[in-house]
């Protein structure tokens, strides 16, 4: 059974650059079936997704969020990352990893717990 | 602003059924499967039906989705206490090139 844990500082200042990784286990990320996404919740908002790569590296991203955002794979390691620049407390939020299906987009599963990311100085 | 257009809220008694609609248009939900997902209170969203109307194992059969056109619509019958919980739909949309979400129902069981 596939599961996946994010992992990354939970306090990040304006201006820097927020880094976030997700390890998979139970399964291996080359699988070419699946794209491996972020997704986040501001407090008490909705979802909001950021983009995913596949196993190959190719990537989309969320245009909204596009000029600021680096998703990453590491297939050695089992893992994938999202790096997200020059954060306001906008970017205040719960960031989930999820697997999504190659054949029928947005059918995220499983999830990730999620980590909150707090922008404050 | 959500791309994908849903009920703030919905609300129902215990045995009742409700439903929870997802408006879209002809670049999203038009011209690609619809998916939903069930938020428990402080967990993670979990999916409960994908490709507009199917269920992953064991998702209760008193969950069916459907899709007409540039809309969907989540059913709950038989409503219980334990599916009081936030409810999003999510599709893929051409002309962004990009997944959107709707922006959740609340469902609170009377």
């Amino acid at each position: 059974q596939v599961q996946l844990q994010e992992s990354g500082p939970g306090l990040v200042k304006p201006s820097q650059t927020l880094s976030l990784t997700c390890t998979v286990s139970g399964g291996s990320i080359s699988s070419g079936d699946y794209y491996w996404s972020w997704i986040r919740q501001p407090p008490g908002k909705g979802l909001e997704w950021i983009g995913y790569i596949y196993y190959s590296g190719s990537t989309y991203y969320n245009p909204s969020l596009k000029s600021r955002v680096t998703i990453s794979v590491d297939t050695s390691k089992n893992q994938f990352s999202l790096k997200l620049s020059s954060v306001t407390a906008a970017d205040t939020a719960v960031y989930y990893c999820a697997r999504d299906s190659v054949e029928m987009a947005t059918k995220f599963d499983p999830w990730g717990q999620g980590t909150l990311v707090t922008v404050s100085s | 602003q959500s791309v994908l257009t849903q009920p703030p809220s919905a609300s129902g008694t215990p045995g009742q059924r409700v439903t929870i609609s997802c408006s879209g248009s002809s670049s999203n939900i038009g011209s690609n499967t619809v998916n939903w997902y069930q938020q428990l209170p402080g967990t993670a969203p979990k999916l409960l039906i994908y490709s507009n109307n199917q269920r992953p194992s064991g998702v209760p059969d008193r969950f069916s989705g459907s899709k007409s056109g540039t809309s969907a619509s989540l059913a709950i019958s038989g409503l219980q206490s334990e599916d009081e919980a936030d409810y999003y739909c999510a599709a893929w949309d051409d002309s962004l090139n990009g997944g959107v979400f709707g922006g959740g129902t609340k469902l609170t069981v009377l």
